[in-house]
């Protein structure tokens, strides 16, 4: 059974530029999730999925963020005019949720640094 | 609003002492489930362990145990005879009606041979 994968583990950017990151989640999870982690800090959600259509988004995705599930199975987070600001970790998660209470298996992360 | 408060930042034990690291949520959901998760240095979360809010029931995982208490909205965490493989960040975090969830700033766990 793989888990969680994320790609690419690590990515360097010059401020201004656009970066994509990709996220697979466990096969037979309908639910997944970006977070994302500044040093010392905890987990902050970003936005989730159910199957393609997403459902939440938090007030921390400016306009410059776009996540999609185009088709209910891997994920996209692209970031626009990328700013020193948006340097952090970037975990997917994925879970098996019908409403109930199944826990979040997170992903190895992405980790981001804007110069 | 959902908040987690891990008040403790960093604890340092030698190896084969007990921690017990604390978790303080707020929630205004009558439904809720809480999770403990580890972050090693190699820096994947790993999932440890879930609680309903309806289920106070205390939780004991070889050196895991769990103590949950509504009354004081604390769901905190003690390994026993801690191993220096249990070094890590521990992360507590909140669920409520929603799917996300809201994460403590974690506590950071050493354990020195």
């Amino acid at each position: 059974d793989t888990g969680v994968s994320q790609n690419p583990r690590h990515k360097i950017t010059k401020r201004g530029q656009n970066v994509t990151f990709r996220c697979d989640p466990i096969s037979e999870h309908n639910r997944l999730y970006w977070y994302r982690q500044t040093l010392g800090q905890g987990p902050e959600f970003l936005t989730y999925f159910q199957n393609e259509a997403q459902l939440e988004k938090s007030r921390l995705l400016s306009d410059r963020f776009s996540a999609e599930r185009p088709k209910g199975s891997f994920s996209t987070l692209e970031i626009q005019r990328t700013e020193q600001g948006d340097s952090a970790m970037y975990l997917c998660a994925s879970s098996l949720d019908s409403g109930g209470s199944y826990e979040q298996y997170f992903g190895p992360g992405t980790r981001l640094t804007v110069t | 609003a959902q908040k987690v408060t891990q008040a403790q930042t960093e604890i340092s034990v030698v190896e084969k002492e007990d921690v017990t690291l604390d978790c303080v949520y707020e929630t205004r959901d009558t439904t809720y489930y809480l999770f403990w998760y580890k972050q090693p240095p190699s820096g994947e979360l790993v999932f440890l362990i879930r609680r309903n809010s309806f289920d106070e029931q205390n939780e004991i995982s070889g050196r895991y145990s769990w103590n949950f208490q509504k009354s004081t909205s604390s769901f905190n965490f003690t390994i026993t005879a801690s191993q220096v493989v249990d070094s890590a960040v521990y992360f507590c975090a909140l669920r409520g009606a929603n799917s996300k969830l809201t994460f403590g700033k974690g506590i950071t766990l050493s354990v020195r041979p």
